[in-house]
């Protein structure tokens, strides 16, 4: 079985610019998470959708904005890109329901570079 | 500000246990405590979740006292591929509900 998606893995950007992340969760999977990891740092939860519906949302800028698709595939989107916004994104998908609950499957992640 | 803490840093040696713990003093009544580990360039991966007490799997024990505000993860006979970041994560109730991530422990394994 395949495990967690995301696409692209690296890409490089300019201040201002928009971004989109995608991820495609486990089959079967109807959770799906967004994270932002800083080199060296842990991750910072961003969103949880969970049936199409946001179930939690963390400290980040209205810049930053999520939707999930019927087939529980999920896009990130960043706009007004920062240097500060240069990270790891990490998307999990899960059985769970709520964002604190339930074992987490990550994909490898999508590293953003800001120029 | 809510957050969770952890030893940056640990070393030990193969064959020996390991016992890293994380404090959460605000953590949500309902929420459980997962830890995850993570190697460079990839992804954290599961270890273990518990909400009280202790919870055993194949590779690690969890144990949660009755206040729930620590949990240590304990590795027994570590070896070499446990060289890794090792994360606690849990829901935190301050003024709203968060999901933290602690920042990590650096676990050292030398043999």
């Amino acid at each position: 079985d395949a495990g967690v998606t995301q696409s692209p893995t690296h890409l490089i950007k300019t201040r201002g610019q928009h971004v989109t992340l995608r991820c495609s969760p486990i089959s079967g999977h109807k959770s799906v998470s967004w994270y932002q990891q800083v080199l060296g740092q842990g991750p910072q939860f961003i969103f949880q959708y969970y049936e199409k519906e946001e179930r939690g949302r963390g400290n980040f800028p209205d810049r930053f904005s999520a939707r999930q698709f019927p087939n529980y595939s999920s896009e990130l989107n960043v706009n007004a890109l920062l240097l500060g916004d240069s990270a790891l994104y990490l998307c999990a998908s899960s059985f769970a329901r709520g964002p604190g609950t339930g074992e987490l499957f990550f994909g490898e992640g999508s590293r953003l570079t800001v120029l | 500000l809510a957050k969770t803490t952890q030893p940056i840093s640990m070393d030990s040696y193969e064959g020996q246990e390991v016992n890293i713990t994380c404090s959460h003093n605000n953590i949500a009544t309902n929420d459980y405590i997962t830890w995850y580990q993570q190697f460079p360039s990839q992804g954290p991966r599961f270890i273990i979740q518990g909400y009280k007490t202790k919870v055993t799997n194949e590779v690690a024990s969890l144990f949660i006292p009755a206040d729930r505000k620590s949990s240590t993860l304990s590795l027994p006979r570590v070896s070499l591929s446990d060289t890794a970041v090792y994360y606690c994560l849990v829901g935190i109730m301050d003024s709203n509900y968060q999901l933290i991530w602690g920042a990590g422990t650096k676990l050292i394994i030398k043999p």
